[in-house]
Formats: C-alpha cells, sequence, structure tokens
C-alpha cells in the first residue's frame, strides 16, 4: 500500500504548546499535503510541499520533507483549543489522486 | 462556510431503497471526487471525475453509482446498499491541469448515510 502513516495516532497537549505530528510513506513521491480534520466536517487543506521542497511555512504550521528517509512533519506552534482535529497526510505518487494517512487525533484542552 | 456543497447532510435509508447524494461547487474546477469515510479512519477514495467523464473507479460495487451531469455537479446515485456502506461520504474538487495529484482538494462536509 501507498498509504502514508502517521505518528502519534492520538497527542494530548495543553493549549501554548507545540504539536509535533509525522507521516512516513513507502514510494517515491510527488508532492505531499497535511489536512485537517474536525468532528463531523470535511477535510481542510492545510498546506502542501513539493518534492523539491524542505520546508514551507504557513502562520503557526510548519511542515517539514525529508526525501530520503520518506517521512514528512507538520509542527504546529502555540496551540489552541481550536487546533483540536484529526490531521491527515496525503501524498501524491501518480498525480493521478492522492493516498491519504491513518491519521494523528490532536487534543488541545485549555 | 465551505464552497463545495452536499446534500443531504444526513440520510437514512433501508437496504431496497433508492436514493441520490448531490455535491456542487462553484469555484471552476474540473475535476471532482467521491470520497468514503468510516469513523477514525482516513477517507478512502471511491471515484474521480476529470472534465466530467469517469477517470478513476476503485473497483467500487455497482451499488454506487457516480454521474456528473455538467462541470459544477456531481452525484452518487445508491441502490440496494448494505449495512457496512454506512459511513460519511464526502464529495471534493480540485482543479485539474491533468496533474491533480498536484493541487488542493476541496471538500464538502459530507452526507452521513445510515443503512438500516
Amino acid at each position: 500500500s501507498q498509504q502514508g502513516e502517521e505518528d502519534p495516532q492520538a497527542l494530548s497537549i495543553q493549549e501554548g504548546e507545540n504539536a509535533t505530528m509525522n507521516c512516513s510513506y513507502k514510494t517515491s513521491i510527488n508532492n505531499l499535503q497535511w489536512y485537517r480534520q474536525n468532528s463531523g466536517r470535511g477535510l481542510v487543506h492545510l498546506i502542501l510541499i513539493r518534492s523539491n521542497e524542505r520546508e514551507k511555512h504557513s502562520g503557526r504550521l510548519r511542515v517539514t520533507l525529508d526525501t530520503s528517509k520518506k517521512s514528512s512533519s507538520l509542527l504546529i506552534t502555540a496551540s489552541r483549543a481550536a487546533d483540536t482535529a484529526s490531521y491527515f497526510c496525503a501524498t501524491d505518487h501518480s498525480g493521478y489522486a492522492l493516498n491519504f494517512g491513518k491519521g494523528t487525533s490532536l487534543l488541545v484542552t485549555p | 462556510d465551505t464552497e463545495v456543497t452536499q446534500t443531504p447532510k444526513h440520510l437514512v435509508m433501508g437496504m431496497t431503497n433508492k436514493k441520490s447524494l448531490k455535491c456542487e461547487q462553484h469555484m471552476g474546477h474540473r475535476a471532482m471526487y467521491w470520497y468514503k469515510q468510516k469513523a477514525k479512519k482516513p477517507p478512502e477514495l471511491m471515484f474521480v471525475y476529470s472534465y466530467e467523464k469517469l477517470s478513476i473507479n476503485e473497483s467500487v460495487p455497482s451499488r454506487f453509482s457516480p454521474e456528473c451531469p455538467n462541470s459544477s455537479l456531481l452525484n452518487l446515485h445508491l441502490h440496494a446498499l448494505q449495512p457496512e456502506d454506512s459511513a460519511l461520504y464526502l464529495c471534493a474538487s480540485s482543479q485539474d491541469g491533468g496533474d491533480r495529484g498536484r493541487q488542493p482538494q476541496h471538500f464538502g462536509d459530507g452526507t452521513r448515510l445510515s443503512i438500516l
């Protein structure tokens, strides 16, 4: 399977702390995307990083990509209760469709 | 508010019923997707339409029948579903230049389907 694997499966932190979640994949990619899903809602695109990029920032989000290790990480700084959600990485291997990882469930408590 | 609108939000149907899920986007996107998502699992791709033509069918049972009447609309017709088909059905869209994997997807909030 080309599906990514997120680590950890679940993460619980307090407001103000940083949250880091990791994604590993098995075959070479064209790009990797991160999505957030709040309970009962659809997925929201957060950031896309191309295979020739190593790091990307968007507001409080920082994504890194290490193609030699076939892994990516998503860092959320200064987390807020509103960041509570499931986070999925999605990899593009063929340009036709995305393969979603199993997701990390993040709980941010006040 | 999401830019992809799905109706209905909830649907309960018996195994012998016929119903349809609808999805609409007005972003000018030419690729549209149906996903199935079970609780605490990632979305599973079902179908991809590109320029209103079926591009990918991920070996979905024939009791699910997609339709793309025009570039803004996507339907999923349901017939003789099984209890294991109960799930959240998500629609998504993206720009399509023949390079769908490099584009962000915009998701609707889904239809929560329950099969009795």
